[in-house]
């Protein structure tokens, strides 16, 4: 099936600094990823969609300054946290589709935020 | 809008026992979606149901979508300890909305 990894799988890091999350797909190529955010024993909640060339469409509540998201390539889309706080500490996890229009995701092994 | 209800929030079963989850959406799904997500793990696709009245098995799981459109489920029979985590119905089209997901744990 389709593999996606994330870089890295955990990540510890002081208030204020800015932290970058890596989501590829490594063996399909993906025109549109998506970033969720899970906190503990809650479900995931959908940030952003990461769309390859052009700007990220974000939901509701989250805010795009503070989420950065850029999708340079067909295999890559990055998620970094900017001026993180204790708050921002979660689960990240991105997910892709090999299909266009396909509901199915494949998601990534997710990323530990932790924030001092 | 659209409301999805997902119930129960937990489920403990002795080792054995059957366990199902539903979920119930105010309004007709296109489709709708199931994961399991295990205990420190990323959620991993289990199925897709799409056509009304739709039942599907995975060997000790069963799978259904109601005649509206607006109710599934998942029925585990004969728990085992590797069916330990979070089951969570999603829906929508590619953009998915993940439902409150049930944390099953087994007693062995």
């Amino acid at each position: 099936g389709a593999v996606v990894s994330q870089h890295p799988s955990r990540v510890i890091c002081k208030s204020g600094t800015s932290v970058k999350i890596e989501c590829r797909s490594l063996d399909f190529q993906a025109t549109t990823m998506f970033w969720y955010r899970q906190f503990p024993k809650q479900s995931l909640m959908l940030m952003a969609t990461s769309n390859e060339g052009s700007k990220a469409t974000y939901e509701q509540g989250v805010e795009k300054d503070k989420f950065l998201i850029n999708h340079a390539s067909l295999t890559l889309s990055t998620l970094t946290v900017t001026s993180a706080h204790p708050e921002d500490s979660s689960f990240y996890i991105c997910s892709a589709s090999p299909w266009t229009g396909q509901e199915t995701q494949y998601f990534g092994p997710g990323t530990r935020l932790l924030v001092l | 809008g659209q409301q999805v209800m997902q119930i129960p929030q937990y489920q403990h079963v002795q080792e054995g026992e059957d366990f199902t989850t539903y979920c119930n959406s105010s309004t007709t799904l296109s489709n709708i979606q199931w994961y399991k997500q295990r205990p420190g793990g990323h959620p991993v696709f289990l199925i897709q149901l799409v056509k009304s009245g739709e039942v599907k098995k995975q060997k000790r799981l069963t799978f259904q979508f109601g005649e509206a459109k607006k109710n599934s489920s998942l029925h585990i029979t004969a728990t085992q300890t590797t069916d330990v985590g979070t089951y969570f119905c999603a829906w929508g089209a590619q953009k998915l909305v993940f439902g409150q997901g049930t944390r099953l744990t087994i007693n062995p």
